[in-house]
């Protein structure tokens, strides 16, 4: 069965800091795909970033970078210099291409401290 | 609209009765998925729907609830003989590969 643990329940750090927000997946499959979602006080959750398995790459778009590990089946999300409006709650999700099922983690609660 | 809606976004029972919940998404859309969101349980997965058949329904909580799409387009969640554990934030997205969900604003269901 697929799983995705974020052990972090909730995280609170000051502005300007550096975060890293942990993601731990599970499944059987050779080929998936995972995902972050952010979901800000407004409450509408909005897509950030799908990876493919196949491709380890990281990858960094402005302040926010994404370490993919297969070995460890981890998929980190690390905000640098932390602003604000970062302050929101983080989803990992996992899917399996076969039949486009999204499984979310129960997510992380990020609290950036002015 | 361009985005998903859900319907009603608040919507207050007493225990017992049963409730409907809908979701128009983002027109073309294929794909359309239901989950719910309760306080500390993150989002929990319960149908999702390919066109108008739902290939999974292994998230439904039980057999109270429900779910239907129609014309491959608003999809409705039926919940029957409400209980108060089904409080909770019901989530609709859709998505036109599975790549990417655009989510809706949900409905807040209280259940007193």
């Amino acid at each position: 069965a697929q799983k995705v643990t974020q052990a972090q329940t909730e995280i609170s750090v000051v502005e300007k800091e550096d975060v890293t927000l942990d993601c731990v997946y599970e499944t059987r499959d050779t080929t998936y795909y995972l995902f972050w979602y952010k979901q800000p006080p407004s409450g509408e959750l909005v897509f950030l970033i799908r990876r493919n398995s196949f491709d380890e790459q990281n990858e960094i778009s402005g302040r926010y970078s994404w370490n993919f590990q297969k070995s460890t089946s981890s998929f980190n999300f690390t905000i640098t210099a932390s602003q604000v409006v970062d302050s929101a709650v983080y989803f990992c999700a996992l899917s399996d291409p076969r039949d486009d099922k999204i499984i979310f983690g129960k997510g992380t609660r990020l609290h950036i401290l002015p | 609209g361009a985005g998903v809606s859900q319907s009603p976004s608040n919507k207050v029972t007493e225990k017992g009765k049963d409730v409907e919940l809908r979701c128009d998404p983002i027109s073309g859309h294929t794909a359309l998925y239901w989950y719910r969101q309760s306080l500390g349980q993150g989002l929990e997965f319960l149908i999702y729907f390919q066109g108008n058949s739902a290939p999974d329904k292994s998230g439904l909580p039980s057999d109270r609830f429900s779910a239907e799409r129609t014309g491959g387009s608003v999809s409705t969640l039926t919940i029957q003989r409400t209980q108060q554990e089904d409080s909770a934030v019901y989530l609709c997205a859709s998505s036109l590969d599975g790549y990417k969900l655009f989510f809706g604003s949900g409905t807040q269901l209280s259940v007193l």
